[in-house]
């Protein structure tokens, strides 16, 4: 069955630094790969998506995310992060799952705590 | 403004005591679904929509119902509701296909006691 796997529960970084979370998967064709955010009361907002093409795609808000066939990885990137980048992350793999059903199969989620 | 609205967005009820979540999306999307959220579990699949009158069943359908009547709308119905299905609620739409991505609702908390 297809899978996601976001490996860190919870991560802290300071504000400024570069952050990266993890998002493994299991699927066996070619996956359709999301990240959302969602903020504290909010609902979940994209941040990025991966069709094909060019590996490495851009976000918003400075997010950027590398696809690795070979790792069977999206892991998401920023090279500085500020505070109000503190969330919970969600990848998703959007699939066929049968018959004509068209969804997401998320991870359990990545909070991220930014401190001062 | 494109969205996606669910009402209410937080819904204290007791067991038994039949509710509905609304869901309405402006953006003409074919595709609506069903996801609720819990601790440790991310989110899963409730119920599915490709279309008006078609609708089937996702991961935890247990204990829900839904219908699509009009394109726009795809309510979530709790015919009696039980404190197992206390969870947060979002209900999301995009367009046909698993390539799209898919919009998300404020979300609803529902507190089942």
């Amino acid at each position: 069955a297809q899978s996601v796997t976001q490996p860190d529960i919870h991560i802290t970084v300071s504000e400024g630094a570069s952050l990266e979370l993890r998002c493994n998967y299991s699927y066996g064709a070619t996956p359709y790969l999301f990240w959302y955010v969602q903020s504290p009361g909010q609902g979940l907002q994209l941040l990025l998506k991966y069709f094909s093409g060019d590996t490495l795609v851009q976000g918003i808000k400075g997010f950027e995310a590398e696809f690795k066939r070979s790792q069977s990885s999206f892991n998401l990137r920023k090279p500085s992060v500020h505070w109000s980048d503190a969330a919970e992350y969600f990848c998703a793999v959007g699939q066929n799952s049968g018959g004509s059903n068209y969804k997401l199969t998320f991870g359990k989620g990545t909070l991220l705590t930014v401190n001062p | 403004e494109a969205q996606v609205t669910q009402n209410p967005r937080y819904l204290i009820t007791v067991t038994g005591k039949k509710l509905t979540v609304t869901c309405s999306q402006n953006m003409n999307h074919e595709y609506m679904s069903w996801y609720r959220q819990d601790p440790g579990l991310g989110l899963r699949q409730i119920y599915y929509s490709m279309n008006v009158e078609v609708t089937d069943k996702g991961d935890v359908p247990e204990g829900y119902k839904v219908s699509r009547k009009e394109k726009r709308n795809f309510p979530l119905i709790l015919e009696s509701p039980s404190p197992n299905q206390t969870s947060l609620y979002f209900c999301a739409s995009s367009r046909s296909g698993y390539s799209y991505e898919q919009y998300f609702g404020p979300g609803t908390r529902l507190t089942v006691t």
